[in-house]
Protein backbone atom coordinates (compact mmCIF):
# COMPACT_ATOMS: atom_id res chain seq x y z
CA UNK A 1 0.00 0.00 0.00
CA UNK A 2 1.05 3.77 -0.69
CA UNK A 3 -0.11 4.58 2.49
CA UNK A 4 -2.56 7.12 1.64
CA UNK A 5 -5.65 7.77 3.59
CA UNK A 6 -8.87 9.82 2.72
CA UNK A 7 -11.37 11.15 5.41
CA UNK A 8 -14.28 10.82 5.57
CA UNK A 9 -15.09 7.90 3.55
CA UNK A 10 -18.79 8.46 3.33
CA UNK A 11 -20.24 11.55 3.67
CA UNK A 12 -23.96 13.01 3.33
CA UNK A 13 -24.64 16.28 3.24
CA UNK A 14 -27.48 19.07 2.54
CA UNK A 15 -26.83 21.20 -0.71
CA UNK A 16 -25.74 24.66 -0.13
CA UNK A 17 -22.90 23.49 2.64
CA UNK A 18 -19.34 23.90 2.87
CA UNK A 19 -17.77 20.13 2.92
CA UNK A 20 -13.83 19.23 3.13
CA UNK A 21 -12.45 16.43 2.18
CA UNK A 22 -9.03 15.58 3.12
CA UNK A 23 -6.02 13.32 1.17
CA UNK A 24 -3.49 12.39 3.71
CA UNK A 25 -0.07 10.43 2.49
CA UNK A 26 2.87 9.12 4.34
CA UNK A 27 4.72 8.53 1.28
CA UNK A 28 6.46 11.91 0.91
CA UNK A 29 5.35 12.36 -2.91
CA UNK A 30 5.64 15.47 -4.24
CA UNK A 31 2.52 15.07 -6.23
CA UNK A 32 -1.34 15.09 -5.34
CA UNK A 33 -4.74 14.86 -7.03
CA UNK A 34 -8.05 14.79 -6.81
CA UNK A 35 -10.08 13.30 -9.14
CA UNK A 36 -14.07 12.61 -9.14
CA UNK A 37 -15.37 9.50 -10.20
CA UNK A 38 -19.22 9.36 -12.14
CA UNK A 39 -20.91 6.68 -14.00
CA UNK A 40 -19.82 6.77 -17.79
CA UNK A 41 -17.33 9.56 -17.25
CA UNK A 42 -14.25 7.29 -15.78
CA UNK A 43 -12.08 10.07 -13.23
CA UNK A 44 -11.77 13.27 -14.26
CA UNK A 45 -9.49 15.28 -12.46
CA UNK A 46 -10.72 18.54 -10.28
CA UNK A 47 -7.48 20.18 -8.96
CA UNK A 48 -3.57 18.62 -8.25
CA UNK A 49 -0.67 19.88 -6.14
CA UNK A 50 2.66 19.71 -7.44
CA UNK A 51 4.40 21.02 -4.08
CA UNK A 52 3.17 22.46 -0.72
CA UNK A 53 1.18 25.79 -1.59
CA UNK A 54 1.61 24.83 -5.39
CA UNK A 55 -1.98 23.81 -7.02
CA UNK A 56 -3.65 24.20 -9.91
CA UNK A 57 -6.91 23.24 -11.75
CA UNK A 58 -8.17 20.29 -13.73
CA UNK A 59 -11.12 19.71 -16.49
CA UNK A 60 -14.01 19.90 -13.45
CA UNK A 61 -12.67 22.34 -11.60
CA UNK A 62 -15.57 24.51 -11.01
CA UNK A 63 -17.44 24.62 -7.26
CA UNK A 64 -14.12 22.95 -5.95
CA UNK A 65 -11.18 24.76 -4.19
CA UNK A 66 -7.63 22.77 -2.99
CA UNK A 67 -5.26 23.33 -0.06
CA UNK A 68 -1.98 22.26 0.84
CA UNK A 69 -0.45 23.65 3.09
CA UNK A 70 2.10 20.24 4.66
CA UNK A 71 3.23 17.84 1.84
CA UNK A 72 1.19 15.24 3.68
CA UNK A 73 -2.20 16.61 3.61
CA UNK A 74 -4.16 18.24 0.19
CA UNK A 75 -7.46 19.27 1.24
CA UNK A 76 -10.37 19.48 -1.19
CA UNK A 77 -13.56 21.99 -0.33
CA UNK A 78 -16.83 22.33 -1.86
CA UNK A 79 -17.12 25.54 -1.18
CA UNK A 80 -21.19 25.14 -1.77
CA UNK A 81 -22.50 22.29 -2.39
CA UNK A 82 -24.66 20.74 -5.40
CA UNK A 83 -26.24 17.59 -5.82
CA UNK A 84 -24.35 17.90 -8.89
CA UNK A 85 -21.51 17.03 -6.72
CA UNK A 86 -22.80 13.43 -5.36
CA UNK A 87 -19.83 11.15 -6.45
CA UNK A 88 -17.02 9.16 -5.21
CA UNK A 89 -14.02 11.17 -4.84
CA UNK A 90 -10.32 9.75 -5.10
CA UNK A 91 -7.08 11.30 -4.10
CA UNK A 92 -4.00 9.86 -5.61
CA UNK A 93 -0.16 10.80 -5.01
CA UNK A 94 2.82 10.14 -7.30
CA UNK A 95 6.63 10.75 -6.98
CA UNK A 96 7.67 12.24 -9.79
CA UNK A 97 11.37 11.94 -11.68
CA UNK A 98 13.85 14.21 -11.92
CA UNK A 99 13.98 15.00 -15.55
CA UNK A 100 10.33 13.65 -15.61
CA UNK A 101 10.51 10.41 -17.91
CA UNK A 102 10.17 7.09 -16.64
CA UNK A 103 7.37 4.85 -14.97
CA UNK A 104 5.45 7.26 -12.78
CA UNK A 105 1.94 5.88 -11.44
CA UNK A 106 -0.15 7.05 -9.76
CA UNK A 107 -1.03 5.26 -6.43
CA UNK A 108 -4.76 5.80 -5.27
CA UNK A 109 -6.66 6.84 -1.88
CA UNK A 110 -9.62 4.04 -1.16
CA UNK A 111 -12.07 7.15 -2.20
CA UNK A 112 -14.97 9.11 -0.87
CA UNK A 113 -18.42 8.52 -1.26
CA UNK A 114 -19.88 12.08 -1.22
CA UNK A 115 -23.94 12.39 -1.13
CA UNK A 116 -25.16 15.82 -1.51
CA UNK A 117 -29.46 15.60 -0.80
CA UNK B 1 -4.79 17.96 -25.39
CA UNK B 2 -5.00 14.12 -24.56
CA UNK B 3 -8.27 11.79 -25.32
CA UNK B 4 -8.93 8.05 -24.15
CA UNK B 5 -11.61 5.80 -25.67
CA UNK B 6 -12.58 2.88 -24.30
CA UNK B 7 -15.55 1.19 -26.72
CA UNK B 8 -16.47 -1.72 -24.77
CA UNK B 9 -18.65 -0.61 -21.74
CA UNK B 10 -19.12 -4.53 -20.77
CA UNK B 11 -17.72 -7.95 -21.55
CA UNK B 12 -18.16 -11.05 -20.46
CA UNK B 13 -15.61 -13.65 -20.90
CA UNK B 14 -15.30 -17.77 -19.87
CA UNK B 15 -13.26 -18.30 -17.18
CA UNK B 16 -9.72 -19.64 -18.19
CA UNK B 17 -9.76 -17.87 -21.56
CA UNK B 18 -7.51 -14.78 -22.46
CA UNK B 19 -9.19 -11.65 -22.49
CA UNK B 20 -8.33 -8.14 -24.65
CA UNK B 21 -9.59 -4.65 -23.53
CA UNK B 22 -9.18 -2.39 -25.67
CA UNK B 23 -8.04 0.76 -25.67
CA UNK B 24 -7.31 3.95 -28.11
CA UNK B 25 -5.91 7.06 -27.40
CA UNK B 26 -4.84 10.48 -29.16
CA UNK B 27 -2.48 12.77 -27.70
CA UNK B 28 -0.33 15.38 -29.79
CA UNK B 29 2.78 14.62 -27.66
CA UNK B 30 5.62 12.35 -28.97
CA UNK B 31 6.62 11.13 -24.90
CA UNK B 32 3.68 9.64 -22.91
CA UNK B 33 2.94 6.89 -20.93
CA UNK B 34 -0.18 4.81 -20.79
CA UNK B 35 -1.56 3.07 -17.88
CA UNK B 36 -3.96 0.41 -17.09
CA UNK B 37 -6.27 0.31 -13.64
CA UNK B 38 -8.46 -2.29 -11.73
CA UNK B 39 -11.44 -1.34 -9.64
CA UNK B 40 -13.21 -4.02 -8.22
CA UNK B 41 -16.06 -4.34 -6.51
CA UNK B 42 -14.38 -3.01 -3.40
CA UNK B 43 -13.83 0.28 -5.10
CA UNK B 44 -9.99 0.71 -4.82
CA UNK B 45 -8.16 1.33 -7.66
CA UNK B 46 -5.56 -0.99 -8.39
CA UNK B 47 -2.35 -0.04 -11.05
CA UNK B 48 -1.64 -2.85 -13.21
CA UNK B 49 0.97 -2.08 -16.27
CA UNK B 50 2.62 0.68 -18.22
CA UNK B 51 4.09 1.35 -21.01
CA UNK B 52 6.01 4.29 -22.16
CA UNK B 53 5.89 5.77 -25.90
CA UNK B 54 9.26 5.22 -26.72
CA UNK B 55 9.54 1.72 -24.88
CA UNK B 56 9.91 -0.66 -28.28
CA UNK B 57 8.78 -3.85 -26.29
CA UNK B 58 5.33 -4.41 -25.09
CA UNK B 59 5.47 -4.65 -21.01
CA UNK B 60 4.37 -7.66 -19.27
CA UNK B 61 3.25 -8.00 -15.77
CA UNK B 62 2.54 -12.08 -14.70
CA UNK B 63 -0.66 -12.70 -16.60
CA UNK B 64 -1.33 -9.02 -18.14
CA UNK B 65 0.39 -7.79 -20.91
CA UNK B 66 -0.26 -4.47 -22.68
CA UNK B 67 -0.18 -4.84 -26.73
CA UNK B 68 1.53 -1.53 -27.90
CA UNK B 69 0.64 -0.16 -31.72
CA UNK B 70 1.94 3.02 -31.52
CA UNK B 71 1.05 3.53 -35.38
CA UNK B 72 -2.80 2.85 -34.51
CA UNK B 73 -2.72 4.74 -31.57
CA UNK B 74 -3.61 1.97 -29.21
CA UNK B 75 -3.01 0.87 -26.12
CA UNK B 76 -4.95 -3.00 -25.23
CA UNK B 77 -4.51 -4.85 -22.01
CA UNK B 78 -4.44 -8.46 -22.81
CA UNK B 79 -5.44 -10.74 -19.71
CA UNK B 80 -4.24 -14.20 -20.27
CA UNK B 81 -6.12 -17.41 -18.50
CA UNK B 82 -8.58 -15.52 -17.25
CA UNK B 83 -9.58 -15.80 -13.44
CA UNK B 84 -12.52 -15.19 -11.39
CA UNK B 85 -10.93 -12.50 -9.38
CA UNK B 86 -10.64 -10.58 -12.86
CA UNK B 87 -14.43 -9.22 -12.25
CA UNK B 88 -13.83 -5.52 -12.08
CA UNK B 89 -13.87 -2.04 -14.01
CA UNK B 90 -10.68 -1.59 -15.73
CA UNK B 91 -9.41 1.51 -17.06
CA UNK B 92 -7.15 2.74 -19.35
CA UNK B 93 -5.44 5.84 -18.61
CA UNK B 94 -2.12 8.35 -20.21
CA UNK B 95 -0.15 11.36 -19.21
CA UNK B 96 2.39 13.27 -20.83
CA UNK B 97 6.14 12.33 -19.35
CA UNK B 98 7.17 15.63 -19.90
CA UNK B 99 8.03 17.12 -16.20
CA UNK B 100 5.72 18.62 -14.92
CA UNK B 101 2.77 17.30 -16.14
CA UNK B 102 1.84 14.37 -13.95
CA UNK B 103 -1.72 14.53 -14.67
CA UNK B 104 -3.54 11.64 -15.85
CA UNK B 105 -6.75 11.18 -18.44
CA UNK B 106 -8.57 8.17 -17.96
CA UNK B 107 -11.17 6.52 -20.23
CA UNK B 108 -14.62 5.57 -19.12
CA UNK B 109 -14.15 1.88 -18.60
CA UNK B 110 -14.67 -1.51 -19.28
CA UNK B 111 -16.24 -3.50 -17.04
CA UNK B 112 -15.42 -7.14 -17.39
CA UNK B 113 -17.51 -10.69 -15.91
CA UNK B 114 -15.77 -13.74 -15.67
CA UNK B 115 -17.88 -16.10 -15.95
CA UNK B 116 -17.25 -19.54 -14.46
Amino acid sequence: DAGITQSPRHKVTETGTPVTLRCHQTENHRYMYWYRQDPGHGLRLIHYSYGVKDTDKGEVSDGYSVSRSKTEDFLLTLESATSSQTSVYFCAISGGLAGGRGVNEQFFGPGTRLTVL
Amino acid sequence: AQKITQTQPGMFVQEKEAVTLDCTYDTSDQSYGLFWYKQPSSGEMIFLIYQGSYDEQNATEGRYSLNFQKARKSANLVISASQLGDSAMYFCAMRDLNFGNEKLTFGTGTRLTIIP
